[in-house]
């Protein structure tokens, strides 16, 4: 079966950027996104399609995908984007997630 | 705006079978996929499965001989049977709507915490 693989967890002081990968065989030929996850609320779509932001998430937040890795990468990262992370893909017709990556802002 | 609420028991017992319901309001599951993903207590997500709104169904493997999807466009819901549960299905439940295959699943429900115990 397809797997997402991402680092668990990822440090990042306020103002700079963060960057979160998520690897799976051929991952650059399908569609990744990125969802986040706040203690005791659901998730939340930031990035889709790769790299494309839903409309209300802030410009720092982008995405890009290629190879075997989709990225993450938050830009002046701030206090709130402290969270739990989430890639996405589609492999045919099923649904794959990445074991999540805890985002701690310090 | 659409928004889906998650509704069933809390509690459900060992061997027994666990259902939910996911109600769409604020518009139309007609042409979405409709998704369930479950979260066991401080772990990641997992995907249980999907019906589209036509009736098709495709299931996570490790789960899909315990595991059914149907939808009632009529009520704009969808509902999910997981059978023989054990203490292991103990999750937050979520469902979720997805525009296409490959697509985002956006929104989610609040999730439903289910517990199995006696």
């Amino acid at each position: 079966s397809y797997e997402l693989t991402q680092p668990p967890s990822v440090s990042v002081s306020p103002g700079q950027t963060a960057s979160i990968t998520c690897s799976g065989d051929k991952l650059g030929d399908k569609y990744a996104c990125w969802y986040q996850q706040k203690p005791g609320q659901s998730p939340v779509v930031v990035i889709y399609q790769d790299n494309r932001r839903p409309s209300g998430i802030p410009e720092r937040f982008s995405g890009s995908n290629a190879g075997n890795t989709a990225t993450l990468t938050i830009s002046g990262t701030q206090a709130m984007d402290e969270a739990e992370y989430y890639c996405q893909a589609w492999d045919s017709s099923t649904v794959v997630f990445g074991g999540g990556t805890k985002l701690t802002v310090l | 705006q659409v928004q889906l609420q998650e509704s069933g028991p809390g509690l459900v017992k060992p061997s027994e079978t666990l259902s939910l319901t996911c109600t769409v309001s604020g518009g139309s599951i007609s042409g979405y996929y409709c998704g369930w993903i479950r979260q066991p207590p401080g772990k990641g997500l997992e995907w249980i499965g999907y019906i589209y709104y036509s009736g098709s169904t495709n299931y996570n493997p490790s789960l899909k001989s315990r595991v059914t999807i149907s939808v009632d466009t009529s009520k704009n819901q969808f509902s999910l049977r997981l059978s023989s549960v054990t203490a292991a299905d103990t999750a937050m439940y979520y469902c979720a709507t997805a525009g296409s295959i490959g697509y985002r699943f956006d929104p989610w429900g609040q999730g439903t915490l289910v517990t199995v115990s006696s």
